[in-house]
C-alpha cells in the first residue's frame, strides 16, 4: 500500500509563527502536492512538486513556500501564519494519474 | 488554467435511490477525469476514473460518464447506501508527464436510511 504520511494531525500555532509542514511517501512518486481543503471550496492547490527541487505553484501559493530537498519529503512552510490561514492542509503524491492522500493538517492560528 | 465547477453542493437521497453528480471543466486539453470519496474525518480516495478516450465506465454500483463535446462528466451512484454517505470530488488533469490536478468543490451525499 502507498502511504503518504503527514506530521502532525493538529497544529495550534500564533500569527506571524513560521509554520513547517511536512510530508513522507514511500513509493518513489515523482509528483507531489500540497492542498488546502476548506468547507465550500474543495481542495485547492497550493505548490506541487515534479521532481526533487523543483516546484511549482498552484491556485493559492500567496503567503506559502515549499521545500523538496528528497523525492520522498515535501515541505510547506507557512512564513508567517495568519488567521486566514487556519484551514485543514492536505498533501498527496501521485504516479501516473492517481493522487495518493495523507491524513490531513488541521492548523489552527490564533 | 483549469476550471472545474461541481454540482450539486450538498445531496440527499433515499437509501435505495441513485445519485447523480456533475462536474465541468474548461480546458480542452484535460483528458483525466478521477472522482474521489472522503468520509468523514478521512483522507480522499480514488473511487473510480475515466479517461478522455472512453465514454462511459462502470464498476458495481457506480458509474462515470464523459461528454468531451460539452466537457462536462458525471458521477452515477445506484441503489445507494449508507455507506456512500461522503463528500466527493470531481477532477480534472492532463495525463503524462507531471499533472497538475484541478479539484471540483466537493458534494456531501446524505443517504437516508
Amino acid at each position: 500500500d502507498v502511504k503518504v504520511t503527514q506530521s502532525s494531525r493538529y497544529l495550534v500555532k500564533r500569527t506571524g509563527e513560521k509554520v513547517f509542514l511536512e510530508c513522507v511517501q514511500d513509493m518513489d512518486h515523482e509528483n507531489m502536492f500540497w492542498y488546502r481543503q476548506d468547507p465550500g471550496l474543495g481542495l485547492r492547490l497550493i505548490y506541487f512538486s515534479y521532481d526533487v527541487k523543483m516546484k511549482e505553484k498552484g491556485d493559492i501559493p500567496e503567503g506559502y513556500s515549499v521545500s523538496r530537498e528528497k523525492k520522498e519529503r515535501f515541505s510547506l512552510i507557512l512564513e508567517s501564519a495568519s488567521t486566514n490561514q487556519t484551514s485543514m492542509y492536505l498533501c498527496a503524491s501521485s504516479v501516473n494519474t492517481e493522487a495518493f492522500f495523507g491524513q490531513g493538517t488541521r492548523l489552527t492560528v490564533v | 488554467g483549469e476550471n472545474v465547477e461541481q454540482h450539486p453542493s450538498t445531496l440527499s437521497v433515499q437509501e435505495g435511490d441513485s445519485a447523480v453528480i456533475k462536474c465541468t471543466y474548461s480546458d480542452s486539453a484535460s483528458n483525466y477525469f478521477p472522482w474521489y470519496k472522503q468520509e468523514l474525518g478521512k483522507r480522499p480516495q480514488l473511487i473510480i476514473d475515466i479517461r478522455s478516450n472512453v465514454g462511459e465506465k462502470k464498476d458495481q454500483r457506480i458509474a462515470v460518464t464523459l461528454n468531451k463535446t460539452a466537457k462536462h462528466f458525471s458521477l452515477h451512484i445506484t441503489e445507494t447506501q449508507p455507506e456512500d454517505s461522503a463528500v466527493y470530488f470531481c477532477a480534472a488533469s492532463r495525463d503524462g508527464g507531471y499533472q497538475k490536478v484541478t479539484f471540483g468543490t466537493g458534494t456531501k451525499l446524505q443517504v437516508i436510511p
